[in-house]
Formats: structure tokens, sequence, C-alpha cells
């Protein structure tokens, strides 16, 4: 049981658009920044997000990062079939000393 | 280009040591914070440990603490994770990453197998 709740599964069609939440608490998400990942099957992490909103380069502005209190969320908009993965949102909590990863939200482009 | 390959992995019996590495390229590697994270075959991800730059600041998970030492040579731009008194759920792919408090740069991962 993750300390970061996310939903196991989320589903859209092509073209449409999806969030991705990840709930935590005051010492993790509510005073930190969160950082969002996409893996594809069979790969390494990729960084989507980080200090909550920002978008490496080379990160289209399809995906976006938000925080409001102890939650984010992640959104895809125009859904591709290329966006088909596990989704991780990640964050540092300061009661732990360490930093937390969510369970992951496997994302289907129906 | 940013590089990171991990080596090292393989299959080791429950209660033995297995010691991985991590060779960096394309970036001043002393000038950054690097981590281990794990996982586990078909779960999610799990933060090891992590390093500073030049190592003054060291942190690990609970449920290594005590049997895993993460260490890293910058003249060699190495980062490496020394893992003593395995257990079955120590069985995961170890990636290493670029950061601290987020992951800009993965490695392709290693898969590390405690089993008798």
């Amino acid at each position: 049981q993750s300390v970061l709740t996310q939903p196991p599964s989320v589903s859209a069609a092509p073209g449409q658009k999806v969030t991705i939440s990840c709930s935590g608490s005051s010492s993790n998400i509510g005073n930190n920044s969160v950082s969002w990942y996409q893996q594809l099957p069979g790969t390494a992490p990729k960084l989507l997000i980080y200090d909550s909103n920002k978008r490496p380069s080379g990160i289209p502005d399809r995906f976006s990062g938000s925080k409001s209190g102890t939650s984010a969320t992640l959104g895809i908009t125009g859904l591709q079939t290329g966006d088909e993965a596990d989704y991780y949102c990640g964050t540092w909590d300061t009661s732990l000393s360490t930093v937390l990863f969510g369970g992951g939200t496997k994302l289907t482009v129906l | 280009e940013v590089q990171l390959v991990e080596s090292g992995g393989g299959l080791v019996q429950p209660g033995g040591s297995l010691r991985l590495s991590c060779a960096a390229s394309g970036f001043t590697f002393t000038n950054y914070n690097m981590t281990w994270v794990r996982q586990a075959p078909g779960k999610g991800l799990e933060w090891v440990s992590y390093s500073s730059g030049r190592s003054s600041t060291i942190y690990y998970a609970d449920s290594v603490k005590g049997r895993f030492t993460v260490s890293r040579d910058n003249a060699k731009n190495s980062l490496y994770l020394q893992m003593n008194s395995l257990r079955a759920e120590d069985t995961a792919v170890y990636y290493c990453a670029r950061g601290s408090l987020f992951f800009d740069y993965w490695g392709q991962g290693t898969l590390v197998t405690v089993s008798s």
C-alpha cells in the first residue's frame, strides 16, 4: 500500500483528455513538489513533469501538472495510442526522509 | 548526450551479495546527486538510495538500511550499490537515475534475482 494514492487504471478514447490523481499528505505533497513519470512497457521511466507543473525540454504541452493542497494531478490531452503506459507520481516525504512514488496508474487508450 | 548504463545484476542466493554499477556520461557527474530506484516484477517504483554529488549526504529506504551501501567514484563517473544479505524481496530491476527530488535521466536498468 503506497503512501501516495493513485487510481490503478484510467481509460479514454483517442483524442480525448484524461486526468490522473495522486493523493498524499502534509508531510509529502502538501509541502513538496511533485514529479510525474511515464513508463512504456519494457522501458525505463521517463520524466514528464517536475516541480509540480514544469515540463522538461521535449515533453509536449499535451502533458500538464498541477497541485492543490495534498493532491496533485497529471493531465493528458489529445490522447494517442502511444500514450498507453504506466504513470507514476513522486515526491519527497519530509517525515520519512525518503522519496515516495505512487502505486502507478495504467492508462488505456481505447 | 546524457547516458546512464547499469551493470552487475544477476542471480544470487538469499543471503548473498552483489555490487551494481552505473556508468554516467554526457554531463559533469560531480555536479549531480544520484539515486537508485528499483522495480519488482509487475510492481511499482521504489526509491532505494540517494547520494549527493560529493557523497556528503546519503539516504536509504528503511527496507535496505543496514544491508545496502551507496557510493560513487567521481573520477570514474560511476555510482555503485553494494547489496549484502540479499532477500527474495530484493528481486527487482534496479535503475540509477540522475537527481534527488526528481529524476530527469534514467538508465535501462539491471535485473537482480534473489533465489535459491
